[in-house]
């Protein structure tokens, strides 16, 4: 049974540039969560996809957007980069059960290492 | 909004050994649900443990347990028998209605030989 898995592992880009990052679930899961941990931090939510929508967002700009396709893969897009968006990002991936309060618990990928010099 | 505090920025502890990790956090909800993610150098994040707020048994993962409060809003992490490979960041969560982590800033846990 495949994880989550998360490409690519390191990205390095320069400020201005455009970067998309590629997340696939666990076997299983329809609900992806992506999160950016700032180093010696603890991870802070960016948005959350379900059924191919935006379900729930965190507090970050507009640069950030995402997508979620059919077989529930996602993408999280950063454009005119930043050096602040230096991070590792973390993708996780969750079932929520129809007529269920809360989703089932988040599962998280390897993550990207992204370094905007 | 929710926050969750982890007071202790570093641990250590000689291997065999038991060891307590502290986290509080804050909700004017009634029912949620807690975890203990573990993040070695590797840097993947590992479930450890997770706590559902109405049950009042604390759960309990083979060497890991917890110690959950629900007045206090405390929810510790032990672990017992340390070994080598429990050194990583610990980070305490909680899930929020809407069904979003909030994560403390994690606790660096060094198990000595």
């Amino acid at each position: 049974d495949a994880g989550v898995t998360q490409s690519p592992t390191h990205l390095i880009k320069t400020r201005g540039q455009q970067v998309t990052l590629r997340c696939s679930p666990k076997s299983g899961h329809d609900t992806v969560s992506w999160y950016q941990q700032a180093l010696g931090q603890g991870p802070q939510f960016i948005f959350q996809y379900y059924e191919e929508e935006e379900r729930q967002r965190g507090n970050f700009p507009d640069r950030f957007s995402g997508h979620q396709f059919p077989n529930y893969s996602s993408e999280l897009n950063v454009n005119a980069l930043l050096l602040g968006d230096s991070a590792l990002y973390l993708c996780a991936s969750s079932l929520i059960r129809a007529g269920a309060v809360y989703q089932e618990t988040q599962y998280f990928g390897p993550g990207t290492r992204l370094l905007v010099l | 909004a929710q926050t969750v505090t982890q007071s202790q920025p570093e641990m250590s502890v000689q291997e065999a050994e038991t060891v307590t990790l502290s986290c509080t956090y804050d909700t004017s909800e009634s029912n949620y649900y807690l975890f203990w993610y573990k993040q070695p150098p590797s840097r993947q994040m590992i479930l450890v443990i997770r706590q559902e707020a109405y049950k009042q048994q604390n759960a309990t993962e083979n060497r890991f347990s917890v110690n959950f409060q629900k007045a206090a809003k405390s929810f510790s992490l032990k672990i017992s028998d340390s070994q080598l490979g429990d050194t990583a960041m610990y980070f305490c969560a909680f899930l929020e209605y809407g069904n979003k982590l909030v994560f403390g800033a994690g606790t660096i846990l060094r198990v000595k030989s």
